[in-house]
């Protein structure tokens, strides 16, 4: 079993819709908790760090609930320039960093 | 303020060979990691240099090795190359040994190995 389990995808959806993405982890001792989007051919970037309090970043939020072991991102009026791969990702103390395989997003007209 | 750096953009390389990638960090950060990254997969970590040495080590055989040099750029070697090392390196750079900072990956070296 991956020790970050994403739903591959890809999610196809139109403009403006509001999508949400989910992530497992397995090991209780991770501390630190990201979604990363990779464009096609391009590097990880930090989209958003993620607390048990939850967070928002514009139409970007995302959620942790450390006792299910479970992160999400929600995105709200989806743009086409959304369309990414979006990756989870765990750490432990900050070390190195875990990802999982990633979900597909395409946003279409 | 310049970013993570790497070098070459692009590497075709056959069976058995060896090679080396270059990376260097963001400017300040001390800390460098390496993640290999396969087709429709995620980064996978390989190691991680602090105070030119490696703290940490993912699944990766000996074939895998790297150095940081005292202004802190690294490299990633690789010998006796096989076709499954065909991937997406990627360095990411950190400050202080990277304990709870965020990471900023490079736009990596892809290399093919035929």
């Amino acid at each position: 079993r991956k020790e970050v389990e994403q739903d591959p995808g890809p999610f196809n959806v139109p403009e403006g819709a509001t999508v949400a993405f989910n992530c497992t982890y397995s090991n209780s001792a991770s501390q630190s908790f990201f979604w990363y989007r990779q464009d096609c051919r391009k590097e990880p970037k930090l989209l958003m760090s993620v607390y048990s309090s939850g967070n928002e970043d514009g139409r970007f939020t995302a959620q942790l609930n450390r006792a299910s072991q479970y992160i999400s991102l929600l995105i709200r009026d989806s743009k086409l320039s959304d369309s990414a791969t979006y990756l989870c990702v765990v750490s432990r103390r900050g070390d190195k960093l875990i990802f999982g395989t990633g979900t597909r997003l395409q946003v279409f007209p | 303020d310049a970013g993570v750096t790497q070098s070459p953009t692009h590497l075709i390389k056959t069976r058995g060979q060896q090679v080396t990638l270059r990376c260097s960090p963001k400017s300040g950060h001390d800390t460098v990691s390496w993640y290999q990254q396969a087709l429709g997969q995620g980064p996978q970590f390989i190691f991680q240099y602090y105070e030119e040495e490696e703290r940490q080590r993912g699944n990766f055989p000996d074939r895998f090795s790297g150095h940081q040099f005292p202004n802190y750029s690294s490299e990633l070697n690789v010998n006796a190359l096989l076709l499954g090392d065909s991937a997406l390196y990627l360095c990411a750079s950190s400050l202080g040994g990277g304990a709870g900072e965020t990471q900023y990956f490079g736009p990596g070296t892809r290399l093919l190995v035929l």
